[in-house]
């Protein structure tokens, strides 16, 4: 079984719409929870990091943390076509290999006008 | 703003070619990370370096070797490329610290 399980999608929604992505994970280890986006023949980039638990919230982005259960979510609010993209949770310990990050296989998500 | 460039957008080759991809940071990371990213498959570390000369196997380190000789410059090396190493490869680089830096990827296609 993988470290880290992303719910594999794709995801369909209309604009306006709220929208939940899902990771869960088995590595008590991981203290660092990002959310990578990566646009069509593009490279990911950073989006939302969050450590330990507990939720962040970025504009219409928000970040959850539940290191009880071992699951993270990304919401989107009042979804627009631009958040069209995969979008990739990740996750990282601490110490020596905290440069090294674990990815989920990735959700794509399509925001539909 | 980091910028990881890799020297080729698309590559085709031949099967049994030696194939170099090679990525450059700007940045004065000290770590860098070749992965490969297949549909279904999501993305796989292949290998990574935390300093110069130092390298370690990733997940799936089998056909591939890499090279740091220099800080800013890591290179991945396919010694003899197959049909099934056909992928997207993505370089990336960091402090340290939880956030990646990605290259825009290469495409890969081996005939």
């Amino acid at each position: 079984q993988k470290e880290v399980e992303q719910d594999p999608g794709p995801l369909s929604v209309p604009e306006g719409a709220i929208v939940s992505l899902n990771c869960t994970y088995s590595n008590s280890a991981f203290q660092y929870f990002m959310w990578y986006r990566q646009y069509s023949r593009k490279g990911p980039e950073l989006l939302m990091y969050t450590y330990s638990s507990g939720n962040k919230e970025d504009g219409r982005f928000t970040a959850q943390v539940d290191k009880s259960s071992k699951y993270i979510s990304l919401f989107i609010r009042d979804s627009q076509p631009s958040d069209s993209a995969t979008y990739l949770c990740a996750m990282s310990g601490v110490g020596t290999n905290a440069g090294k990050s674990t990815f989920g296989d990735g959700t794509t998500l399509t925001v539909k006008p | 703003d980091v910028k990881v460039t890799q020297s080729s957008r698309y590559l085709v080759k031949r099967t049994g070619e030696k194939v170099f991809l090679e990525c450059v940071q700007d940045m004065d990371h000290e770590n860098m990370f070749w992965y490969r990213q297949d549909p279904g498959l999501g993305l796989r570390l292949i290998y990574f370096s935390y300093d110069v000369k130092m390298k370690e196997k990733g997940d799936i380190p089998e056909g591939y070797s890499v090279s740091r000789e220099k800080k800013e410059r890591f290179s991945l090396i396919l010694e003899s490329a197959s049909t099934n190493q056909t992928s997207m490869y993505l370089c990336a680089s960091s402090y340290g610290g939880y956030e990646q830096f990605f290259g825009p990827g290469t495409r890969l296609t081996v005939l």
